[in-house]
């Protein structure tokens, strides 16, 4: 079964700095590996998504990550925080492209100090 | 288009009563998952639907069920209420057709307190 460990339950970044949170995951299959964001109070939101295409994965708002299969890792970047980026971030594994038993990491605050 | 609604938003219940929740899927959109978020457990997958029946199952108890109409639109029962039940439900809606990718949309959710 497939499972996903979010390595950090809170980072804390200064706004224009670099966010980094960090995923790894466990999958018997070729995984598809996703970020999703949680606003206070709000659903959840696709950044982005990995489903065995390109390893470097652009998704909204200036997030991008790197499958790296070596490393079971699916870590997640910006280059610059903003403020409004401060949220709940889960990392989501699913064994199967067309399965939609998914599996979410216990989320990420990220916090962004003026 | 309209995105995945449900309701209602915000639920109180006493132990031992039952619940139903719904969720209006997108238009088109003929899976629906539900999940449970809590803050002891995070996020956890119930179960989904597709074309009215369930397709995949998590780990819980009975007392956890759901169906799907026809229109796609699906509702959630949970019976004989716990304490620990109370949590934001989320619900989730795609296309699920074959040979498509799996993007899930997300409701808002609802947020069930049992007392």
């Amino acid at each position: 079964a497939q499972s996903v460990t979010q390595l950090d339950s809170h980072v804390s970044v200064s706004e224009g700095t670099p966010v980094l949170l960090r995923c790894n995951y466990s999958s018997s299959y070729s995984p598809s590996l996703f970020w999703y964001v949680q606003h206070p109070n709000k659903g959840l939101q696709l950044l982005l998504k990995y489903t065995s295409a390109a390893t470097l994965v652009k998704g909204i708002n200036g997030f991008e990550a790197e499958f790296k299969k070596s490393e079971t890792s699916f870590h997640l970047t910006k280059p610059s925080a903003h403020m409004s980026d401060a949220a709940e971030y889960f990392c989501v594994v699913s064994d199967r492209m067309y399965n939609n038993d998914m599996r979410f990491g216990a989320g990420t605050r990220l916090t962004v100090k003026p | 288009k309209a995105g995945v609604t449900q309701t209602p938003r915000y639920l109180i219940k006493t132990r031992g009563q039952q619940v139903t929740l719904s969720c209006s899927p997108i238009s088109g959109h003929r899976s629906v998952s539900w999940y449970q978020q809590t803050p002891g457990q995070g996020l956890q997958f119930l179960f989904e639907y597709f074309s009215e029946t369930q397709r995949n199952k998590g780990n819980f108890p009975g007392r956890f069920s759901g169906r799907q109409f026809s229109n796609s639109r699906s509702e959630m029962n949970v019976s004989t209420l716990e304490l620990g039940d109370s949590a934001l439900y989320l619900c989730a809606s795609s296309l699920a057709g074959q040979g498509n990718y799996n993007e899930q949309f997300f409701g808002p959710g609802t947020r069930l307190t049992v007392l």
